[in-house]
C-alpha cells in the first residue's frame, strides 16, 4: 500500500530556513497537501496542490514535490511555527497520511 | 467563515457503535462544491483518514475501515455523520470532521477541519 514517510523531528534556529521532507513512491505524479497541528489543535492546510497557499497563510511557507519527495519549506521561521506537520496525498482514491513531524524552533 | 463541529458521546463500550455528528455552519452541504470527511488521530499518533460523503449520498471510505463505517448526511440539517461499528479499544481517538474541496488529479485538500471530539472506547 502507499505510504507516507516523514523525519520525525526537525530542529530549527528563529529567522532560519525549515524543510520538512514526506517521501513516498512517485509522489511527485500526485498532489501534496501539507497541514500544521498545533499541540491541542485541529490540523490547518498551510499548502495544497504541492505549492499553493490558502489565504490567511504567511508567505514564508512554500512548498514543492518531483520525484518521490514533497518537501514543506518554511522560510524565517518564527517560534509560532513550532507544531506538527503533516504531508497528504492520494493514492486509489484514499487520502494517505505521512506519519508527522514535529518542527522545533530554538 | 465556515466552521464545522462534532458532537457525540465521549465513551462507548467495546463491541458497540460509534456514532458522531458534524454540523456545518456558513456553507450549505447542498450545495455540492464540497464533499464532507471524516479523520481521526489516535492520542499521540498521526492522522488517518476514514472516509468521505457527498451531498449526493456517494460515499468513499478507507478500506481498512470500509466494513465498520458509514456516512450518511442529512441536508435538512446541514449535518452529515459518522458510524463506526465493533468498536474496540483500537478505535479510540480523536475524531474530525472536515470539508474535502474537489480538485482535478486527485488533488483534493481538507480545509477547514472541525475542533475535534476525543471518543474512548472502554467499559
Amino acid at each position: 500500500s502507499f505510504e507516507l514517510t516523514q523525519p520525525p523531528s526537525v530542529s530549527v534556529s528563529p529567522g532560519q530556513t525549515a524543510s520538512i521532507t514526506c517521501s513516498g513512491d512517485k509522489l511527485g505524479d500526485k498532489f501534496a497537501c501539507w497541514y500544521q497541528q498545533q499541540p491541542g489543535q485541529s490540523p490547518v492546510l498551510v499548502i495544497y496542490q504541492d505549492n499553493k497557499r490558502p489565504s490567511g497563510i504567511p508567505e514564508r511557507f512554500s512548498g514543492s514535490n518531483s520525484g518521490n519527495t514533497a518537501t514543506l519549506t518554511i522560510g524565517g521561521t518564527q517560534a509560532m511555527d513550532e507544531a506538527d506537520y503533516y504531508c497528504q496525498a492520494w493514492d486509489s482514491s484514499t487520502a494517505v497520511f505521512g506519519g508527522g513531524t514535529k518542527l522545533t524552533v530554538l | 467563515q465556515v466552521q464545522l463541529q462534532e458532537s457525540g458521546p465521549g465513551l462507548v463500550k467495546p463491541s458497540q457503535t460509534l456514532s458522531l455528528t458534524c454540523t456545518v455552519s456558513a456553507d450549505s452541504i447542498s450545495s455540492g462544491a464540497y464533499y464532507w470527511s471524516w479523520i481521526r488521530q489516535h492520542p499521540g499518533k498521526g492522522l488517518e483518514w476514514i472516509g468521505y460523503i457527498h451531498y449526493s449520498g456517494s460515499t468513499y471510505y478507507n478500506p481498512s475501515l470500509k466494513s465498520r463505517v458509514t456516512i450518511s448526511v442529512d441536508t435538512s440539517k446541514n449535518q452529515f455523520s459518522l458510524r463506526l461499528s465493533s468498536v474496540t479499544a483500537a478505535d479510540t481517538a480523536v475524531y474530525y470532521c472536515a470539508r474535502q474541496s474537489v480538485a482535478v488529479a486527485a488533488g483534493d485538500w481538507f480545509d477547514p477541519w472541525g475542533q475535534g471530539t476525543l471518543v474512548t472506547v472502554s467499559s
